[in-house]
């Protein structure tokens, strides 16, 4: 396993097109989670899934994002309509919680860079 | 609501030095976890060391350890003999129960010759 994979690694989008992320978990890791890190920021915690249920959204995530995860495997992260605001990169991290075994910490993907101009 | 705080923004060292990068937190919890994650530049977030509240014994990763003080919600990084490799930034993090990340907003350390 290669780790957590994210897709694209860079995109630029003008200001009111829909853009669409992808995340690849660590294959047996149940929790997946979404975050969006601006600069000179933080990390800020976006949504997480336990294998295909989205079980927390923060307030941060207006309607116009919307995550998914079928299966419990692959999540995407679509925005749409996008603003400058929305420029960012966006982290995708996963982990194995509750299976019997030692709870695994986040693994990170190296994130996808959205510019919108 | 829990919060992170990590006071310096930028912190620099000698190779082969010690330093110390500074986390507070705030929380109603009894039971957390505390994370040091390292995210070098354009590299992806890696896990540097964790502690769990309920252990008193502070956590140590060969030339990482922490200065965990419960009660003051402190939760310090040591780095000793520095090397190049550990440019990077560096973020505290605070999480209850397996759940999310709370991050601090990050120390930038530059490790020179």
């Amino acid at each position: 396993d290669t780790g957590v994979s994210q897709d694209p690694r860079h995109k630029i989008t003008k200001r009111g097109q829909n853009v669409t992320f992808r995340c690849d978990p660590i294959s047996e890791h149940n929790r997946l989670y979404w975050y969006r890190q601006t600069l000179g920021q933080g990390p800020e915690f976006l949504t997480y899934f336990q294998n295909e249920a989205q079980l927390e959204k923060s307030r941060l995530l207006s309607d116009r994002f919307s995550a998914e995860r079928p299966k419990g495997s692959f999540s995407t992260l679509e925005i749409q309509r996008t603003e400058q605001g929305d420029s960012a990169m966006y982290l995708c991290a996963s982990s194995l919680v509750g299976q019997g075994a030692r709870d695994t910490e986040a693994f990170f993907g190296q994130g996808t860079r959205l510019t919108v101009v | 609501a829990q919060t992170v705080t990590q006071s310096q923004p930028e912190m620099s060292v000698q190779e082969a030095e010690t330093v110390t990068l500074s986390c507070t937190y705030d929380t109603s919890e009894s039971n957390y976890y505390l994370f040091w994650y390292k995210q070098p530049p354009s590299r992806q977030m890696i896990l540097v060391i964790r502690q769990e509240a309920y252990k008193q014994q502070n956590a140590t990763e060969n030339r990482f350890s922490v200065n965990f003080q419960k009660a003051a919600k402190s939760f310090s990084l040591k780095i000793s003999d520095s090397q190049l490799g550990d440019t990077a930034m560096y973020f505290c993090a605070f999480s209850y129960n397996t759940d999310k990340l709370i991050f601090g907003t990050g120390t930038r350390l530059q490790v020179f010759p």
